[in-house]
């Protein structure tokens, strides 16, 4: 039973095309993050979403627009992908109360 | 604002080595602390956390104490083995709840 799981683990893909990563979790969390990983393993949040709400969003283009169908959900979706866009990307989820964040996989995005 | 800085790697060491990976924090208030642990192809992983000054979380042999007077989060292993090769992540919870992560560091154990 994974804890967070994100679709697809590896994506290779052409500048310009636009592009959805999925993420789930079954743990009950009520907040879910996307965090961007970089060749030099530098990690930087991107979003999150506590109860349908946006309550972070740091300086990420609006090329990248996260979406959650519900609260065990948080999808990230990319418009016109550009290289510097290669990297892993994380989802993850905690509760607030309790701090810890567990992670997906990763998704390792590819631009061409 | 809030933030971690940990030592640069990579950190080479031979098996039943000892580790210390130097984690150091500027924050307002009083964050938590975590170390979490990211092997090869996997997502990270929490390793132990310590929520208020002198705590000391320890999980796998690894042990780090949060030291208010000097800022600083390390993490110590006695004897490390090649299954503990990995990135290891030092990260700060700070009041408003978001988590910064340090710049991670690449441990390498060798037989």
């Amino acid at each position: 039973d994974t804890a967070v799981s994100q679709t697809p683990k590896y994506l290779v893909t052409q500048m310009g095309n636009d592009k959805s990563i999925k993420c789930e979790q079954n743990l009950g969390h009520d907040t879910m993050y996307w965090y961007k990983q970089d060749s030099k393993k530098f990690l930087k949040i991107m979003f999150s979403y506590n109860n349908k709400e946006l309550i972070i969003n740091e300086t990420v283009p609006n090329r990248f627009s996260p979406k959650s169908p519900d609260k065990a959900h948080l999808n990230l979706h990319i418009n016109s992908l550009e290289l510097g866009d290669s990297a892993v990307y994380f989802c993850a989820s905690s509760n607030i109360g309790t701090g810890e964040l567990f992670f997906g996989e990763g998704s390792r995005l590819t631009v061409l | 604002g809030d933030s971690v800085t940990q030592m640069e790697g990579p950190v080479t060491l031979s098996e039943e080595a000892f580790l210390t990976i130097n984690c150091t924090y500027t924050a307002t208030g009083y964050p938590s602390l975590f170390w979490y642990v990211q092997y090869p192809g996997e997502g990270l992983q929490l390793l132990l956390k310590a929520t208020k000054a002198d705590d000391k979380g320890s999980n796998k042999g690894f042990e780090a104490t949060y030291r208010k007077e000097t800022t600083s989060f390390h993490l110590e292993k006695g004897s490390v083995q090649v299954s503990d090769s990995a990135v290891y992540f030092c990260a700060l919870r700070a009041n408003n709840n978001d988590m910064r992560f340090g710049a991670g560091t690449r441990l390498t154990v060798k037989p």
